[in-house]
């Protein structure tokens, strides 16, 4: 398998703040991350699809502008939540797959993100 | 489009016994399903999965039978503990019909508590 770390597992800002969340792949490299969101008595989402070294693929009706994903490294991809609103707390988790295990996913622990 | 229905919880048992998880879905092509697990506090972590039509998934004694005809695949486990108390989710990967291998089309979960 593989382990999946975020950063920080919770976080609380202000309204119109920025907030930036990690996801490291520990033990292998990652050319794809996925961005899930998480509703409270909600099924994950799949918000996008972070590509190292390009543009991520995001899914239909989520703003790219308002949910930046950069993948600069194989082991790193950041998910920035820009000009925070309190419609954006939710639970933000991330996960990888690895080559030879198709369908499943490698998740982290997932970020809290509370907007006041 | 691909879905997953799962039962809804919270699902309360008394550590012994037996426990079913209904999960039925949809799906263009052929997917793979799988169940995931989520302790508390922790990230989602994959628990069993099945491929084909009648394949058997199982792992710490939950098992799910990956029934065609029914488009079902129904989580059991013939005697709970304390410990397998967490939010179990259903989950298909449907990429035979030119779906994205690592995408998953989630269930909404259900909150299994088992008391001693």
């Amino acid at each position: 398998g593989a382990v999946v770390s975020q950063h920080p597992s919770r976080v609380i800002c202000k309204s119109g703040t920025s907030v930036k969340i990690e996801c490291r792949s520990l033990d292998f490299q990652a050319t794809t991350m996925f961005w899930y969101r998480q509703f409270p008595k909600q099924s994950l989402m799949l918000m996008a699809t972070s590509n190292e070294g390009s543009k991520a693929t995001y899914e239909q009706g989520v703003e790219k502008d308002k949910f930046l994903i950069n993948h600069a490294s194989l082991t790193l991809s950041t998910l920035t939540v820009t000009s925070a609103h309190p419609e954006d707390s939710s639970f933000y988790i991330c996960s990888v797959g690895l080559a030879g295990f198709p369908g499943e996913l490698f998740f982290g622990e997932g970020s809290r993100l509370t907007v006041l | 489009g691909d879905s997953v229905t799962q039962m809804e919880g919270p699902v309360t048992l008394s550590e012994e016994a037996f426990l079913t998880i209904n999960c039925t879905y949809t799906a263009t092509g052929y997917p793979s399903l799988f169940w995931y697990v989520q302790y508390p506090g922790e990230g989602l972590q994959l628990l069993l999965k099945a491929t084909k039509a009648d394949d058997k998934g199982s792992n710490k004694g939950f098992e799910a039978t990956y029934r065609k005809e029914t488009t079902s695949f129904h989580l059991e486990k013939g005697s709970v503990q304390v410990s397998d108390s967490a939010v179990y989710f259903c989950a298909l990967s449907d990429w035979g019909s030119g779906g994205s291998n690592y995408k998953l089309t989630f269930g909404k979960g259900t909150l299994l508590t088992v008391n001693p």
